[in-house]
């Protein structure tokens, strides 16, 4: 049994839509990350979010983590070629040690 | 300043050798962390360094599995015998305690492949 549970797996959309990801589990989180993983890389840290409700945007990556720190988004908006890739989220679980609980990942393929 | 580094970056063993994967911290980081994503699956945590010492070794598979940390600076970790199993992709990350403590840096990986 996955802990994170993100969706979708895989996304294929086109240059100029929106998107969402998502990523749910029924544990708490003391602390929540996004990473982007390009193919022969390791994952690159997008975000880190640590209050219930915060919301944090990247230009156009809007992250959001759930009042309950259990559950989190990643809203894309006007997506780009250049936004393909693995998007991990992690979770460092409350009264845990430092370590990072990852989702499965969610492949994001934009095309031109 | 240079991110986290690991070598090597692909290593192709038969079963029953041994394999030492070495990483190389950002320099100052205290916290070491191994982690491992076999085929299809998540990316899934084997331990933690806090300087020299282990911190956390719950994820280690097993007793094939060996990592050090010597002076606190760079690790390695030796998998002796290897086994099909353990073919996939090794990550290490490392961070310093700040104030949202579980940020991390990863390095690229060294792809593991146990024939």
């Amino acid at each position: 049994t996955q802990l994170l549970e993100q969706s979708p797996q895989f996304l294929s959309i086109q240059e100029g839509e929106n998107l969402t990801v998502y990523c749910n589990s029924s544990s708490v989180f003391s602390s929540l990350q996004w990473y982007r993983q390009e193919p022969g890389e390791g994952p690159v840290l997008l975000v880190t979010v640590v209050t219930g409700g915060e919301v944090k945007k990247l230009k156009r990556l809007t992250f959001q983590f759930g009042d309950a720190r259990k559950d989190s988004s990643l809203h894309i908006t006007a997506a780009q070629t250049g936004d393909t890739g693995l998007y991990l989220c992690a979770g460092a679980l409350t009264g845990s040690a430092r370590q990072l609980t990852f989702g499965s990942g969610t492949q994001l393929t934009v095309l031109p | 300043e240079a991110g986290v580094t690991q070598f090597p970056s692909h290593s192709v063993i038969e079963k029953g050798q041994t394999v030492t994967l070495r990483c190389d911290p950002i320099s100052g980081h205290d916290n070491l962390y191994w982690y491992r994503r076999v085929m299809g699956k998540e990316i899934k945590f084997l331990l933690h360094f806090v300087k020299e010492s282990k911190q956390d070794e719950s994820g280690m598979p097993n007793n094939r599995f060996l990592a050090e940390r010597t002076g606190g600076t760079y690790s390695t970790l030796k998998v002796q015998p290897a086994e099909l199993e353990d073919s996939g992709v090794y990550f290490c990350a490392s961070s310093q305690v700040r104030i949202v403590s579980t940020e991390a840096f990863f390095g690229q990986g060294t792809r593991l492949t146990v024939v």
